[in-house]
Formats: structure tokens, C-alpha cells, sequence
């Protein structure tokens, strides 16, 4: 089975600072999918950034990267120039997948870190 | 991307009565649908697996009595709690898993049971 662990439950950065996000997970597959959602005060969930693990290549989507190092098993996420949009739960989430992408498991999450964005 | 469309938003219901969640596929065909439960400042723990035309597979603990899933069309899946409960206030979600780009969340509906 996969778990994901998340160890800050709560993380807090000034406006237009950076900050870093952890998460580790353990599994046995080679094939998956890592992903970091957001879910903010209105509670819809929302997808911040996807990494195939068979690619070394570290995913960014504009402020958001993430530090993939697959031996160690961590993904962590930096949020660049933080903005107050940015206060949410932040979720790291895991998904297996076949050889050929055919065939995916089920999303696993870490525990969330809140994340706060002080003016 | 795909839209997941979920109602209702919020209920409140008496404790002893059934309320049914829908989520609707708006853009495209969903043979499958994800149900969470989610608790506050908590994860998202999954619940159950709806399929379209078969019985909803269920995750250990959860009581499918109690939590009926349906998944009639390709673009309508429903969860039932039945006889409800305070314990069973909480924040549910569906979601549908897009390849291997993710998942698409519904906007999630609150439960209470007084």
C-alpha cells in the first residue's frame, strides 16, 4: 500500500516570499503520478501541479515547482512570490499507473498542510 | 478540462432521514466517479468507487447500508445516506479521474445532521 505523509500541518509565509511545502511517500511501484491540490476556503479542490515519476525533469507551473527526488521518495512544493490567493490546504497526492498508461490506482493524499499568507 | 457539477452545496437534514448528493459529468462521460469524505483541516479519505451499470465498489469500514451509491448513466452518479446521523455531518466530495492528467473535483456538499 501507498502512504503519503505531509509533516507540517501548518505553514505561514509574508506576501511575495517563498516558501516550501514537504511531502514523502512510500511505495513499491515504479509507475506513478504525483500531484499537489490546493483547496482554499471555498473548498473546491483544485489541481496546483503534476509530476510523472518517470521523468527527472522537476514540473512547473508559473510560481509553483516542485522538487522531485525520486530515490529519496519526496516531492516537495516551492511557492514563489507568495500572494494572498495562495492561502489554502495544500494536499501532495499519489496515483500509481501500468507500464502503459492504461490503467491508474487510486489517489492517495498526505494529511494537508494549511498554508497562510500574511500581508 | 472536465466539470463535475455537485449538488447540493449544503443540507441540513434530521437525524433519522436519507439525503441523496448528485454529481453530474457536464462535458463528457464518466464510467467511473470517486466519493469522499473529508472531516475539518482533515484529508480527503475515499469512500467508494461508483461504476456505471455495476455495484459501487466500497473502501474497508465503510457501510454500504448506510452510504448507497448509484451510478445509473454515464453522466449522473448519486450517494445516498440513508437514516442519517450527527457523526455522518461532514464534507463530501466526488471526483472523476481524468487519464493520467488527475482528477476533477466537484465543489463538494455539507452535511448536517441535527
Amino acid at each position: 500500500a501507498q502512504t503519503v505523509t505531509q509533516s507540517q500541518p501548518e505553514m505561514s509565509v509574508q506576501e511575495a516570499e517563498t516558501v516550501t511545502l514537504s511531502c514523502t511517500y512510500d511505495t513499491s511501484e515504479n509507475n506513478y503520478y504525483l500531484f499537489w491540490y490546493k483547496q482554499p476556503p471555498s473548498r473546491q479542490m483544485i489541481l496546483v501541479i503534476r509530476q510523472e515519476a518517470y521523468k527527472q525533469q522537476n514540473a512547473t507551473e508559473n510560481r509553483f515547482s516542485v522538487n522531485f527526488q525520486k530515490a529519496a521518495k519526496s516531492f516537495s512544493l516551492k511557492i514563489s512570490d507568495s500572494q494572498l490567493g495562495d492561502t489554502a490546504m495544500y494536499f501532495c497526492a499519489f496515483m500509481t499507473a501500468n507500464a502503459g498508461g492504461t490503467s491508474y490506482g487510486k489517489l492517495t493524499f498526505g494529511q494537508g498542510t494549511i498554508l497562510t499568507v500574511h500581508p | 478540462g472536465a466539470v463535475v457539477s455537485q449538488h447540493p452545496s449544503r443540507v441540513i437534514c434530521k437525524s433519522g432521514t436519507s439525503v441523496k448528493i448528485e454529481c453530474r459529468s457536464l462535458d463528457f462521460q464518466a464510467t467511473t466517479m470517486f466519493w469522499y469524505r473529508q472531516f475539518p483541516k482533515q484529508s480527503l479519505m475515499l469512500m467508494a468507487t461508483s461504476n456505471e451499470g455495476s455495484k459501487a465498489t466500497y473502501e474497508q469500514g465503510v457501510e454500504k447500508d448506510k452510504f448507497l451509491i448509484n451510478h445509473a448513466s454515464l453522466t449522473l452518479s448519486t450517494l445516498t445516506v440513508t437514516s442519517a446521523h450527527p457523526e455522518d455531518s461532514s464534507f463530501y466530495i466526488c471526483s472523476h479521474r481524468e487519464s493520467n492528467y488527475g482528477y476533477t473535483f466537484g465543489s463538494g456538499t455539507r452535511l448536517t445532521v441535527v
